[in-house]
């Protein structure tokens, strides 16, 4: 079973639309939680990241943590086609060892 | 602008030759990974390098070796390629101060036939 697990989509809104992206994990160990989004044939590049559990907010994006029920979200509001992308969920342990969900492509649709 | 390259976009190779891929970083940091990205599976640790000469294995490694002989430097080996190692291979680096915050090269399209 994958430490982190997340659905693959793809995920198709209108523009403007709220994107609401989902992932759970199983190690309890996990300190911070990241959202890395991924163009295509691009690598992934760090979008939030938050330490333990809260909210983290900036700009559009929303990231939120919920360590009692293992819940990792990511929410864009106002959602642009430039968004369209696949983003991945990853959790780090104290040692900085990242694991990584499947990621889940979104599509913004204009 | 930290700045992760690979070697090769592209890289086709037969059954059996051995490959190299290389990556540098140019932001001086001390860590540095290599993953492979397959549909459905997400990003899997092959292996990674807390600093020069030194390598730990990921959650992968088994037909991989790796070498760091210099901090900017760190190189993934295929011994002996197999069908089953075509996949999209991203070198990632990162501050050791930062555990969160990790900077992915462009990735190399690795087919083997």
């Amino acid at each position: 079973q994958k430490e982190v697990e997340q659905d693959p989509g793809p995920l198709s809104v209108p523009e403007g639309a709220i994107v609401s992206l989902n992932c759970t994990y199983s190690n309890s160990a996990f300190q911070y939680f990241m959202w890395y989004r991924q163009y295509s044939r691009k690598g992934p590049e760090l979008l939030m990241y938050t330490y333990s559990s809260g909210n983290k907010e900036d700009g559009r994006f929303t990231a939120q943590v919920d360590k009692s029920s293992k819940y990792i979200s990511l929410f864009i509001r106002d959602s642009q086609p430039s968004d369209s992308a696949t983003y991945l969920c990853a959790g780090s342990d104290s040692w900085g060892k990242l694991q990584f969900g499947a990621g889940t492509q979104v599509v913004v649709t204009p | 602008d930290v700045k992760v390259t690979q070697s090769s976009r592209y890289l086709v190779k037969r059954t059996g030759e051995k490959v190299f891929l290389e990556c540098v970083q140019d932001m001086d940091h001390e860590n540095m990974f290599w993953y492979r990205q397959d549909p459905g599976l997400g990003l899997r640790l092959i292996y990674f390098s807390y600093d020069v000469k030194m390598k730990e294995k990921g959650d992968i490694p088994e037909g991989y070796s790796v070498s760091r002989e210099k901090k900017e430097r760190f190189s993934l080996i295929l011994e002996s390629a197999s069908t089953n190692q075509t996949s999209m291979y991203l070198c990632a680096s990162r501050y050791s101060g930062r555990p969160y915050e990790q900077y992915f090269g462009p990735g190399t399209r690795l087919t083997v036939t």
